[in-house]
């Protein structure tokens, strides 16, 4: 099945600095990418829309300039957490959907990664 | 009001019990229903998928769809404690372009 690799599950910096998270998918062409986040016993707030090859869109509400997302090919979209703080820690999921398919259904996700800022 | 409603729980049952995981939802206009089964630091993994009202079974899980009164379920048979993870019904707008997730029931399922 469709597999969506994450990288890194876990990670761990100071405040100020930036961080990025790697989503590939690994056996099929994504044109489309979902960055969640969240909160623990809570549910998944998406934050942004990441399209291949154009800006991504982002939820009402969420930064663009502090949560730079870029698509630069079909299997790979990243998330860099710019200059973060303790109050961006949390756990950030990303999702793909398989373009040949085109399914409405069963996004894959990736692993997760938990970033606590400190 | 919430796209989707979804009872946090925590739901602990014993080993064997069915389960039954309920949502509800407000906008008709979203078409296509799923259920994730989430573990503990993990990514959520597509446990159902459905269209259409009645009942689709796989295993030990049947998804439920009711669209008339806009409500979704899913039932675990012979639940174990392999099952214990936090269960978030998921519903998608006709062009899959937007899906609005519920916030997740936890189960415990005690051997």
């Amino acid at each position: 099945g469709a597999v969506v690799s994450q990288h890194p599950s876990r990670v761990i910096c100071k405040s100020g600095t930036s961080v990025k998270i790697e989503c590939r998918s690994l056996d099929f062409q994504a044109t489309t990418m979902f960055w969640y986040r969240q909160f623990p016993k809570q549910s998944l707030m998406l934050m942004a829309t990441s399209n291949e090859g154009s800006k991504a869109t982002y939820e009402q509400g969420v930064e663009k300039d502090k949560f730079l997302i870029n698509h630069a090919s079909l299997t790979l979209s990243t998330l860099t957490v710019t200059s973060a703080h303790p109050e961006d820690s949390s756990f950030y999921i990303c999702s793909a959907r398989d373009r040949a398919t085109g399914s409405a259904y069963g996004y894959t996700f990736g692993s997760g990664t938990r970033l606590t800022v400190v | 009001q919430k796209e989707v409603e979804q009872d946090p729980g925590p739901l602990s049952v014993p080993e064997g019990a069915i389960v039954s995981l309920n949502c509800t939802y407000s906008n008709s206009a979203f078409q296509y229903f799923m259920w994730y089964r989430q573990y503990s630091r993990k990514g959520p993994e597509l446990l159902m998928y459905t269209y259409s009202s009645g009942n689709k079974e796989d295993g030990r899980f049947t998804a439920q769809v009711d669209k008339s009164s806009k409500y979704i379920s899913l039932f675990i048979r012979d639940s174990q404690p392999s099952d214990s993870a936090t269960y978030l019904c998921a519903i998608t707008d006709t062009g899959g372009f937007k899906t609005i997730f519920g916030a997740g029931t936890r189960l415990f399922v005690k051997a």
